[in-house]
């Protein structure tokens, strides 16, 4: 089956420790995205990116780090810098025709602080 | 800067009532509009879309939205809604096209429906 896997579904985060979420599809799709989801406030866009090797910044980036070396994987590192990380974490991916294409989502990976 | 404003946080209904979800956006630029559909836990789901062409489009599971470039609205509409249909609603346009933004999301803080029996 097609899709987008996260793991793990539940992380716990010491302070001062750097987590990785990890994304990967099977769609072939280009572009990737991190979300974070926080009750009342909808999808912030973290990172994205279109293609292998290149990412943006969204617009809460602070206190995330992403890379994008094979088409397939998109993880994203919570660090230490990142003061408030308690929140649903959502991946998606799209193609990157025009007009633009359905974001398809993965389950999300909940992160709590210990 | 684009924008989107669900009205209403929690929209309680009893089931096989109708209901509405309200969805305006603000863009200076052509638009591009989704509604997703969260369950409990999981990822968002895409309900229906407007991209271009008949300012009404529906869904499989009997949700339609109607695009309203005047009122600058996209609402959510289902004339009899079942228990199943209790979720999480997020409204969502596409970024500017300039610079790849088409494919950015801007999402609204999302409408909790909530059906009753």
């Amino acid at each position: 089956d097609g899709g987008i896997t996260q793991s793990p579904k539940y992380l716990f985060r010491k302070e001062g420790q750097n987590v990785t979420l990890s994304c990967e599809q099977n769609l072939n799709h280009d572009a990737m995205y991190w979300y974070r989801q926080d009750p009342g406030q909808g999808l912030r866009l973290i990172y994205y990116s279109q293609i292998v090797n290149d990412f943006q910044k969204g617009d809460i980036a602070e206190g995330y780090s992403v890379s994008r070396e094979k088409k397939e994987s998109f993880p994203l590192t919570v660090t230490s810098a990142q003061k408030n990380p308690t929140a649903f974490y959502l991946c998606a991916s799209s193609k990157t025709s025009f007009p633009p294409e359905t974001q398809y989502f993965g389950p999300g990976t909940r992160l709590l602080v210990l | 800067a684009q924008s989107v404003t669900q009205l209403d946080s929690q929209v309680p209904v009893f089931e096989e009532a109708p209901v509405e979800l309200r969805c305006n956006y603000s863009s200076s630029v052509s638009v591009y509009l989704f509604w997703y559909v969260q369950y409990p836990n999981q990822g968002l789901q895409l309900l229906l879309k407007y991209l271009s062409g008949s300012t009404l489009v529906e869904s499989i599971n009997g949700f339609e939205a109607e695009f309203n470039k005047s009122q600058t609205s996209f609402h959510l509409r289902k004339p009899s809604v079942h228990i199943s249909d209790t979720a999480e609603y997020f409204c969502a346009v596409s970024g500017p096209r300039e610079a790849g933004g088409y494919n950015k999301l801007i999402f609204g803080a999302g409408t909790r429906l909530a059906v009753h029996p």
